[in-house]
């Protein structure tokens, strides 16, 4: 049961480009939306992050958009680079109670910038 | 900054063998997380502990059981490896003490088993 789904699986874009990678989720507790980005040989590392209590965060060419009453949110990367081929992940978490941050990870989707 | 270290980055093993992953992390986290991760699957949690000798079950913890004796010492055990095992296994902590807390991984640890 994959209570958070990704989309793309890939994607390939020009330098210069927009990549858009899309998430949806399905537990309405949820309230911390992560995204990592994990180049080859490497662990994941954090990337971007929100809340549901804004629409959109910006940082740099990264930006999140957030939907809560469709329960969808998305990562824009704005003038992509060939520095930016990684594999990206959205992930969710419910941060009270006994959670202990666990986070439920997407698919994943692989990204290729060409120059 | 914070380091989340793998003992190994590439492990053989045969079926049935019992297979020992270790990962420690020197920031004197108290959360630890165990994934694999398999492509198209992203990553799964196996196993969590909050605190030294505390342990809960992720979402696939069958074949594998994990020990944490000391704070920044998490193992992942598979007890009779199987050619299904065969993956990428990543290590994870955090802190616990404020909301939102981003979770540091190691580089992995790819096992065969044969």
């Amino acid at each position: 049961q994959q209570q958070v789904k990704q989309s793309p699986q890939s994607l390939i874009v020009q330098k210069g480009g927009i990549s858009i990678i899309n998430c949806a989720y399905e537990n309405t507790a949820f309230d911390y939306f992560p995204w990592y980005q994990q180049f080859p040989g490497k662990g994941p590392a954090l990337l971007i992050a929100i809340r549901p209590d804004v629409s959109e965060k910006k940082e740099g060419r990264f930006t999140i958009s957030f939907n809560k009453s469709a329960k969808q949110f998305s990562l824009h990367i704005m003038d992509s680079q060939p520095g930016d081929s990684a594999t990206y992940f959205c992930a969710a978490s419910a941060a009270g109670g006994t959670s202990y941050g666990k986070l439920t990870f997407g698919q994943g989707t692989i990204l290729t910038v060409h120059p | 900054d914070v380091k989340v270290t793998q003992s190994s980055r590439y492990l053989v093993k045969r079926t049935g063998e019992k297979v020992f992953l270790e990962c420690v992390q020197d920031m004197d986290h108290e959360n630890m997380f165990w994934y694999r991760q398999d492509p198209g699957l992203g990553l799964r949690l196996i196993y969590f502990s909050y605190d030294v000798k505390m342990k809960e079950k992720g979402d696939i913890p069958e074949g594998y059981s994990v020990s944490r004796e000391k704070k920044e010492r998490f193992s992942l055990i598979l007890e009779s490896a199987s050619t299904n095992q065969t993956s990428m296994y990543l290590c994870a902590s955090s802190l616990t003490d404020r909301k939102y807390q981003p979770q540091h991984f190691g580089d992995g640890t790819r096992l065969s088993i044969l």
